[in-house]
């Protein structure tokens, strides 16, 4: 089937603008991430749902961030008053959270990310 | 706080050559250790992985090495292919009991260039 999609591939905004991220997970996968991509570093992790619930928030850098998965499958990633330091390759990744009990066994499949620039 | 530690930042190589990336990290915590390549434009891809019960791990051309009482782990490439130019990512998570299940914090990554 089909990889993790991510929509839009490039968004440019303007300073103090809004704007939302959509993330289309592998079907069936009830794990998905969100990472944060700044140019020539690694991703940093944002958030983590299961299922519909954020069971980890403890990436997003202020509460200018948020993110929601009301069906437990399509996720948006949202930016309130976005600043010119939000600039960066915002990835997905989903996993079927079906890994061995107590064992962190899922492979991560990660989209090809948006590219947001904040003018 | 920095928890996984790459290097080098850039490498060259010349077609057939093998190519070295090694991590270190901080967390005694962590128990899963994967390698992710990303060509331009892409998302990272997993390219191998392991856990801190083995010291070593072959897939092919790509072998990971693990030193558990050093905090440290390598990537090998055997006979590295200009196909293989990419960045390449060291990553890290622990078992956190489901709280934080598969959260991933990775290296700052290595620009690997093979000359043909």
């Amino acid at each position: 089937g089909a990889g993790v999609s991510q929509t839009p591939s490039n968004k440019v905004t303007e300073k103090g603008k809004y704007v939302e991220l959509r993330c289309d997970p592998i079907s069936g996968h009830t794990a998905l991430y969100w990472y944060r991509q700044s140019l020539g570093q690694g991703p940093e992790f944002l958030i983590y749902f299961q299922g519909t619930g954020a069971a980890d928030d403890s990436g997003l850098p202020n509460d200018r961030f948020f993110a929601v998965r009301p069906e437990g499958s399509v996720s948006t990633l949202k930016i309130q008053r976005t600043e010119r330091g939000d600039s960066a390759v915002y990835l997905c990744a989903s996993s079927s959270g079906r890994g061995l009990a107590g064992r962190t066994t899922d492979t991560q499949y990660f989209g090809p990310g948006t590219r947001l620039t904040v003018l | 706080q920095q928890q996984v530690k790459q290097s080098p930042q850039s490498l060259i190589v010349q077609k057939g050559g093998i190519s070295i990336i090694n991590c270190a990290y901080e967390n005694t915590a962590f128990d899963y250790f994967p390698w992710y390549q990303q060509f331009p434009g892409k998302g990272p891809a997993l390219l191998i992985a392991i856990r801190p019960d083995v010291s070593e791990k072959k897939e092919g051309r790509f072998t990971i090495s693990f030193n558990k009482s050093a905090k440290q782990f390598s990537l090998h490439i055997m006979d590295s292919q200009p196909g293989d130019s990419a960045t390449y990512f060291c990553a890290a998570s622990a078992d956190a009991g489901g709280t934080s299940y598969g959260k991933l914090t990775f290296g700052q990554g290595t620009i690997l260039t093979v000359h043909p």
